[in-house]
């Protein structure tokens, strides 16, 4: 069975920073291509970064330039680095695996909520 | 960029009644949209790409369909399950931009 499980998110400061992980089974982060989407409290879905099977990273223009997205193929995880965070980025944060051909999420994990607030 | 709009916001629906959702592009796009149920607390899950495929293990009452830069997600007959949010969502060739529309609750009546 596929399932992707996150972990690393909690509370913190305006300006900190968090790294998020996503431990998969049943698939190979490396194999696939791999994202982030989040949830803002009361707010719909928002893209976040994707990971492509060939390494390129493409993130959103709201996190641009503090996010980074990563995989670790040994243990199997994707990660998220989140840096200068603001209050805006306080969601529940998915990972997801992207379908072969690029346009959709076909795999979602539990979330986890990060909360920035002093 | 490619806004998607959604209609309507919510709908109010019995067991057993059809449900049609609407999303709209803001220009000419390509087939690579997919529709999404989230029920809150529990991760989103993918019901069509490509405007009309459904993903695997999806039951045949969820259809897609496409006129133009208007898509439609067609329940044919409500289950209880199916009471929740539904996203659609769109992926811009190049550079790759994911967009989500802004969801359709569809509750009890």
């Amino acid at each position: 069975e596929m399932q992707l499980v996150e972990s690393g998110g909690g509370l913190v400061q305006p300006g900190g920073s968090l790294r998020l992980s996503c431990a998969a089974s049943g698939f190979t982060v490396s194999g696939n291509h791999m994202a982030w989407v989040r949830q803002a409290p009361g707010k719909g879905l928002e893209w976040v970064s994707v990971i492509y099977a060939g390494e390129d990273t493409y993130h959103a223009d709201s996190v641009k330039g503090r996010f980074t997205i990563s995989r670790h193929n040994v243990n199997n995880t994707l990660h998220l680095q989140m840096n200068s965070l603001r209050p805006e980025d306080t969601a529940v944060y998915y990972c997801a695996r992207v379908l072969q051909s690029g346009d959709a999420f076909d795999v979602w994990g539990q979330g986890t909520l990060v909360s920035v607030s002093s | 960029e490619i806004v998607l709009t959604q209609s309507p916001a919510t709908l109010s629906l019995s067991l057993g009644e059809r449900a049609t959702l609407s999303c709209r592009a803001s220009q000419s796009v390509t087939s690579y949209l997919a529709w999404y149920q989230h029920i809150p607390g529990q991760a989103p899950r993918l019901l069509i790409h490509h405007a009309f495929t459904r993903a695997t293990g999806v039951p045949a009452r969820f259809s897609g369909s496409r006129s133009g830069s208007d898509f439609t997600l067609t329940i044919s007959s409500l289950e209880p399950e199916d009471f929740a949010v539904y996203y659609c969502q769109y992926r811009t060739n190049w550079p790759p931009i994911f967009t989500f529309g802004p969801g359709t609750t569809v509750d009890i009546k």
